[in-house]
């Protein structure tokens, strides 16, 4: 069974650097999917953020490309989110998932279980 | 691009229930739909053309005409009120979009 966990600090300062690693068991981050990171700000809908191949590939959303870096380290079978110059509205449950993808249609599958970051002084 | 759902919807139990999905990607691509119970994260109920992953109970089904996906939830149980968020990547191809969510309560 394919299980993801997030880890890395739930609170940061505003201005900052928020950084959080998905760690991936049951599959291998060379196998042939998408992995991606998606939020929730409290109360809120599913934002995507973001997502990467394991050749290195990545694609991000157009409102936050500027300060996001999505990265994957093999040797570890995880993968990494860096968000820069934080701020309150970075306030989220921050959650990684693999992508399942065809030509036709994709899917997350699993998701992780989440993790809420805050950013505060 | 953008994906839309109506914000709410309620069905009483036993009886079918859709949620809507629009948008110009869907034309392109297949929704796929996740299921979030509070506090919980998402879950994948239906992907595809109609596609269920294991464990999900067959009253979930999908449906796609033009620019819209349908998800049917026929015999709806007090387990199934949650949010429901469509999925898919925009038109570009490049890119994810979600969905603004439909709350679904089982009266």
């Amino acid at each position: 069974q394919v299980h993801l966990q997030e880890s890395g600090p739930g609170l940061v300062k505003p201005s900052g650097t928020l950084s959080l690693t998905c760690t991936v068991s049951g599959d291998s981050i060379i196998s042939n999917n998408w992995w991606s990171w998606v939020r929730q700000p409290p109360g809120k809908g599913l934002e995507w953020i973001g997502e990467i191949y394991h050749s290195g590939s990545t694609n991000y959303h157009p409102s936050l490309e500027s300060r996001v870096t999505i990265s994957v380290d093999k040797s570890k079978n995880q993968f990494s989110l860096n968000l820069m110059s934080v701020t309150a509205a970075d306030t989220a449950v921050y959650y990684c998932g693999r992508l399942k993808t065809t030509v036709t249609t994709n899917w997350f599958d699993p998701w992780g279980q989440g993790t809420l970051v805050i950013v505060s002084s | 691009s953008e994906l839309t759902q109506d914000p709410a919807v309620s069905v009483a139990v036993g009886q079918t229930v859709r949620i809507t999905c629009e948008g110009d990607s869907l034309r392109r691509y297949y929704a796929s739909w996740n299921q979030q119970k509070p506090g919980q994260a998402p879950v994948v109920v239906n992907y595809g053309k109609n596609n269920r992953p294991s464990g999900i109970p067959d009253r979930f089904s999908g449906s796609n005409s033009g620019n819209t996906a349908t998800l049917t939830i026929s015999g709806a149980q007090a387990e199934d009120e949650a949010d429901y968020y469509c999925n898919s990547r925009d038109s570009s191809g490049n890119h994810q979009v979600f969905g603004g969510g439909t709350k679904v309560t089982v009266l």
